[in-house]
């Protein structure tokens, strides 16, 4: 099976802060990893796919990156609806998430 | 509108059982496999299933494999999870999602909430 793990598991940041999110899985998915938002009480919402692919409506300051086994999360100035818990997750092999990262007010 | 509703959920006592539904629509149900995935209080997510648009291929995680059987009713869009044999850590919000290209979640209903407890 192949695991993701996430870092850092919190993060703390002020609105207009740059952030990154760390992604690493245990054996190589190519680019086949996608990132969601999650808000409390809702569903996740798709926020990248194919490691740097930005969906449809999703604000541009949201970017992703890598291959392989490590990837990025980038929030390029970080914006009050952005305070969320953000999730990886590889369609390589089967489908697995990462623990997750939530992002809180500093 | 294209959505999906699960409904089914509630609380159940150790080793009782539950059936979860999903009704689809907005979209053709049939093109899409379907999956549930599940979150417990306070945790991340778990892929548990996945059933291909005809029915003909099924996957399960080891977690589950052989206590929870996952279906469809394409007549109905209707996505379904029974689930056996529960246990505690079972308790989670049980998500029904469609992947686009079979592969990635880019529709997610609200989740239904199953709690097992004595």
């Amino acid at each position: 099976d192949i695991q993701m793990t996430q870092s850092p598991s919190t993060l703390s940041a002020s609105v207009g802060d740059r952030v990154t999110i760390t992604c690493r899985a245990s054996q190589s998915i190519s680019r086949w990893l996608a990132w969601y938002q999650q808000k409390p009480g809702k569903a996740p919402k798709l926020l990248i796919y194919e490691a740097s692919t930005l969906e449809s409506g999703v604000p541009s300051r949201f970017s992703g990156s890598g291959s392989g086994t490590e990837f990025t999360l980038t929030i390029s100035s970080l914006q009050p609806d952005d305070f969320a818990t953000y999730y990886c997750q590889q369609y390589n092999t089967y489908w697995t998430f990462g623990q997750g990262t939530k992002v809180e007010i500093k | 509108q294209v959505q999906l509703v699960e409904s089914g959920g509630g609380l159940v006592k150790p080793g009782g059982s539950l059936r979860l539904s999903c009704a689809a629509s907005g979209f053709s149900f049939s093109d899409y496999n379907m999956n549930w995935i599940r979150q417990a209080p306070g945790k991340g997510l778990e892929w548990v299933s996945s059933i291909r648009g005809r029915g003909s291929t099924i996957y399960y995680a080891d977690s589950v494999k052989g206590r929870f059987t996952i279906s469809r009713d394409n007549a109905k869009n209707s996505l379904y999870l029974q689930i056996n044999s529960l246990r505690a850590e079972d308790t989670a919000v049980y998500y029904c999602a469609r992947p686009r290209l079979g592969w990635y979640f880019d529709l997610w209903g609200r989740g239904t909430l199953v709690t097992v407890s004595s």
